[in-house]
């Protein structure tokens, strides 16, 4: 089956850094996106990947392995605003037949205290 | 300014009684989605159109239909409305067939059954 999991919750201190995780097992790989999800609000684009190894944004870093079915969001520096719903979705050929959908994760939320 | 714009952000309707909810965009993009998301839950695919080719998820109810008359405008019509379909409805666009496209989205239309 498709299958992502990611921890439901965390909590971090601002100023500091925290990681959040994925993992998945999917039919085939296309691609890993990183969203960022404040309540009430639509998910807003943050990260790709599809190559293994870390891509570097400003204060948010995401990384892949492709071979342990692994990745994870890397937040620096957090700001009370980065408190938000992180959500990892995999994009796999075989689920879509073709590459225009997602499997999403269900979130991890983020609590980011003073 | 906003690229996907979803109307009205707040939708309230009577059980049974049909609605429409609409989504437009000036990104251009060949691929509109549409949504449900539920509390705490992942943004769920309900169909999309890669430019007038309509595509159904097989557990989409019936009674979610759509349109999309141009390439800037798509449209979730939901015939009778339960109690169960209270949710956050979201509109996405991206290009295709690019793998490394990411999903756009507008900020969403809240949908609640009286």
């Amino acid at each position: 089956g498709q299958n992502i999991d990611q921890p439901t919750e965390m909590t971090a201190t601002e100023g500091a850094i925290v990681q959040i995780n994925c993992t998945y097992q999917t039919s085939g790989f296309n691609g890993l996106f990183w969203y960022q999800q404040h309540a009430g609000e639509a998910p807003t684009f943050l990260s790709y990947n599809v190559l293994d190894g870390l891509e570097e944004k400003g204060r948010f870093s995401s990384f892949l392995s492709r071979s342990k079915g692994y990745s994870y969001l890397l937040l620096k520096e957090l700001q009370m605003k980065d408190s938000a719903s992180y959500l990892c979705a995999v994009r796999s050929p075989a689920h879509a037949g073709n590459n225009r959908k997602l499997i999403w994760g269900l979130g991890t939320s983020l609590a980011v205290n003073p | 300014d906003a690229m996907v714009i979803q109307n009205p952000r707040y939708q309230v309707t009577q059980f049974g009684k049909p609605v429409t909810l609409s989504c437009s965009q000036t990104l251009n993009h060949n691929v509109m989605y549409w949504y449900q998301q539920k509390s705490s839950q992942a943004p769920k695919l309900l169909f999309h159109y890669y430019d007038k080719d309509f595509n159904n998820e097989a557990d989409t109810p019936d009674n979610f239909q759509s349109r999309r008359p141009n390439t800037s405008f798509c449209f979730l019509d939901i015939r009778s409305p339960g109690l169960g379909d209270a949710a956050m409805y979201l509109c996405a666009t991206s290009r295709a067939p690019g793998e490394n496209q990411p999903q756009h989205f507008g900020d969403g239309t809240r949908l609640s059954i009286l």
